[in-house]
């Protein structure tokens, strides 16, 4: 059963990047989507964006300016690079697998624990 | 964008009653819906897609209907396990969007 694990700092400074890293274990990473979400505290769930096993890449628009997803098929990881964050960044990230058979990748049959993220100075 | 709208907020119930949730699109998202449900501290688990499939794994005690801008998620007899967050999820369009929640809490 494929585990993803998100991991990077809890801690991150206004005007500063946010990056984090997910690691895939008990499956590969190829020829599947691997997105991004956050949970704002006291909000609802927002889709960051997803990469492919190949590179190409799909971002929200409202977050677009500010994102980069990249994946490292030899370490089985892809991570996520968000610039200039403000305290609206301030959310629990989740990164999770794209359901491919039914869905074509669009909607999410395994997720990591989610780690928070807080911006503050 | 499209806005999934859940109510209630909140649904207070005991342990063998039926919870009715639903969500509303702000266009139509024909059938391509998927629910969510959430425990403090866990992963969000896939329930249920395109509107009324269940995922592998998940009891029958959990379905989904609707199509187009309304949809529902029925258990239809809750167990203890079942008190959690449960979000709907559109996959119509991009950017994909989430409901804001339905908490089922043990009343």
């Amino acid at each position: 059963q494929v585990q993803l694990q998100e991991s990077g700092p809890g801690l991150v400074k206004p005007s500063e990047t946010l990056s984090l890293t997910c690691t895939v274990s008990g499956g590969s990473i190829s020829t599947y989507f691997w997105s991004w979400m956050r949970l704002p505290p006291g909000k609802g769930l927002e889709w960051i964006g997803r990469i492919y096993s190949n590179g190409n890449t799909n971002y929200n628009p409202s977050l677009k300016s500010r994102v980069t997803i990249s994946v490292d098929t030899s370490r089985n990881q892809f991570s996520l690079q968000l610039a200039s964050v403000t305290a609206a960044d301030t959310a629990v990230y989740y990164c999770a697998r794209g359901e491919k058979i039914y869905c074509g990748g669009d909607c999410f049959d395994s997720w990591g624990q989610g780690t928070l993220v807080t911006v503050s100075s | 964008e499209i806005v999934l709208t859940q109510s209630p907020a909140t649904l207070s119930l005991s342990p063998g009653e039926r919870a009715t949730l639903s969500c509303r699109a702000s266009q139509s998202v024909s059938g391509y819906l998927a629910w969510y449900q959430q425990k403090p501290g866990q992963a969000p688990r896939l329930l249920i897609f395109d509107a009324s499939n269940r995922a592998t794994g998940i009891p029958a005690r959990f379905s989904g209907s609707g199509s187009g801008t309304d949809f529902t998620l029925t258990i239809s007899s809750v167990e203890p396990e079942d008190f959690a967050v449960y979000y709907c999820q559109q996959r119509i369009n991009w950017p994909l969007t989430f409901g804001g929640g339905t908490k089922v809490e043990i009343k």
